[in-house]
């Protein structure tokens, strides 16, 4: 049973590329979310999703783009790296059923930009 | 808005001492209560959660937590620590809003547990 799958593990970026971040999940859950996480700062929302077809932003979503196509793929995709999105990104889904439900997670990128 | 309150960034414990990770939210409404932990290069697992009735609740590897609704307060408790709990703790909340917008967790709680 995979779970919450994020890839790569590990990217080094250099100030402006491109780059996008993979997630899936094989739960059929509805809720997929991608957070980040900085020293003494826990987990940040980026972008969050209903369900395939319908994102929203987070708490912290400039400098990132998302989309979902299928239920279960949720790519984030960073158009231009900055130096200020170094961070560990963390990818989790949860069931339709709302604020109740816990969330999986993944194992995390972590992603280095120079 | 929600937040989240871990007061130790850090907690270091002897093994076999007892531990409690302090855990306040703001919210005053009906609330879905969390800890999860992180065990280094990995992602979050969930120890446990309130979501109604009990307000102790039992999770796994002997964790458990008792929600306070007056002092709106979550905190974790263990009676005896072992090296393997060394890990962060994160306390999470939700409310009855929309998924996403409501769901807040805390800074982290770093627990060493020493030999």
């Amino acid at each position: 049973n995979a779970g919450v799958t994020q890839t790569p593990k590990f990217q080094v970026l250099k100030t402006g590329q491109s780059m996008t971040l993979q997630c899936a999940q094989d739960m059929n859950h509805e809720y997929m979310s991608w957070y980040r996480q900085d020293p003494g700062m826990g987990l940040r929302l980026i972008h969050y999703s209903v369900g395939a077809g319908i994102t929203d932003q987070g708490e912290v979503p400039n400098g990132y783009n998302v989309s979902r196509s299928t239920t279960e793929d949720f790519p984030l995709r960073l158009l231009s790296a900055a130096p200020s999105q170094t961070s560990v990104y963390f990818c989790a889904s949860s069931t339709r059923g709302g604020a109740n439900q816990p969330q999986h997670f993944g194992d995390g990128t972590r992603l280095s930009i120079l | 808005a929600q937040s989240v309150t871990q007061l130790d960034s850090q907690v270091p414990v002897f093994e076999e001492a007892p531990v409690e990770l302090r855990c306040n939210y703001s919210s005053s409404v009906s609330v879905y209560l969390f800890w999860y932990v992180q065990y280094p290069n990995q992602g979050l697992q969930l120890l446990l959660k309130y979501l109604s009735g009990s307000t102790l609740v039992k999770g796994i590897n002997g964790f458990e937590a008792e929600f306070n609704k007056s002092q709106t307060s979550f905190h974790l408790r263990k009676p005896s620590v072992h090296i393997s709990d060394t890990a962060e703790y994160f306390c999470a909340v939700s409310d009855r809003g929309n998924y996403g917008q409501n769901f807040v967790f805390g800074p982290g709680t770093r627990l060493s547990v020493l030999p």
